[in-house]
């Protein structure tokens, strides 16, 4: 059974900040890993989307890693901004077509 | 483009009453899913469909039903409320092509059930 896990669950930083969230998952064979966003009381947004056989995503300030032989992703947010925070999610397309989702982390970035 | 809407946005509900929550989208996808978000976790899966009249399960299933007539909605049943239903319901939906499917969520509805 796949299982997601993010860490840490979550972070505080000061403003400007370049930071790192990590993401592991259990079975190798996914179709694709997605990065999300959500702010309080709101829906999902989707960040990035690293195909399989994809290494990487880059959007702005956001770059996204996926090494699916070793089942891990990270999120690199560069000099990060009180906008930022949020909390980010990770989910992967397991074989059988359904996303499966990681608890999270909440990332707040102090001014 | 709406995008994907839900409806209602707040339900309270007594313990045993049935509901329906509403969920459409006007991109033409095939792929709809409806998730549960409680507090602490991570979205997990109710049911989902690949297309019109094709549902399947997800991780949990147990007290939801599910349909889908049209490419446009898939509603949420619940057939008997109960308090551990309480939670957070988010539908999804997506192109269908399971490489590069990017996931559009709708708003969200915050389920009470007393």
């Amino acid at each position: 059974k796949q299982e997601v896990t993010q860490i840490p669950a979550a972070l505080s930083v000061p403003e400007g900040e370049n930071l790192v969230l990590n993401c592991s998952f259990t079975d190798s064979a996914i179709y694709n890993l997605q990065w999300f966003r959500q702010d309080p009381g709101k829906g999902l947004t989707s960040l990035l989307l690293i195909q399989s056989s994809q290494r990487e995503q880059t959007s702005g300030r956001l770059n996204a890693s996926l090494d699916k032989s070793s089942g891990r992703s990270t999120l690199y947010i560069a000099a990060s901004q009180p906008g930022d925070s949020a909390t980010y999610l990770c989910a992967v397309m397991d074989s059988s077509y359904k996303l499966i989702f990681g608890s999270g982390t909440r990332l707040l970035v102090r001014p | 483009n709406a995008g994907v809407t839900q409806t209602p946005k707040f339900q309270v509900l007594k313990t045993g009453q049935s509901m329906t929550l509403q969920c459409a989208q006007d991109m033409n996808h095939e792929y709809m899913s409806w998730y549960r978000q409680d507090p602490g976790m991570g979205l997990r899966l109710i049911h989902y469909s690949v297309g019109a009249g094709i549902t399947d399960q997800g991780e949990v299933p147990n007290g939801y039903n599910v349909s889908r007539s049209t490419t446009e909605d898939f509603p949420l049943r619940l057939l008997s409320a109960a308090p551990s239903q309480t939670s957070v319901y988010f539908c999804a939906s997506s192109y269908g092509d399971r490489r590069s499917d990017e996931q559009y969520f709708g708003p969200g509805t915050r389920l009470t059930v007393t």
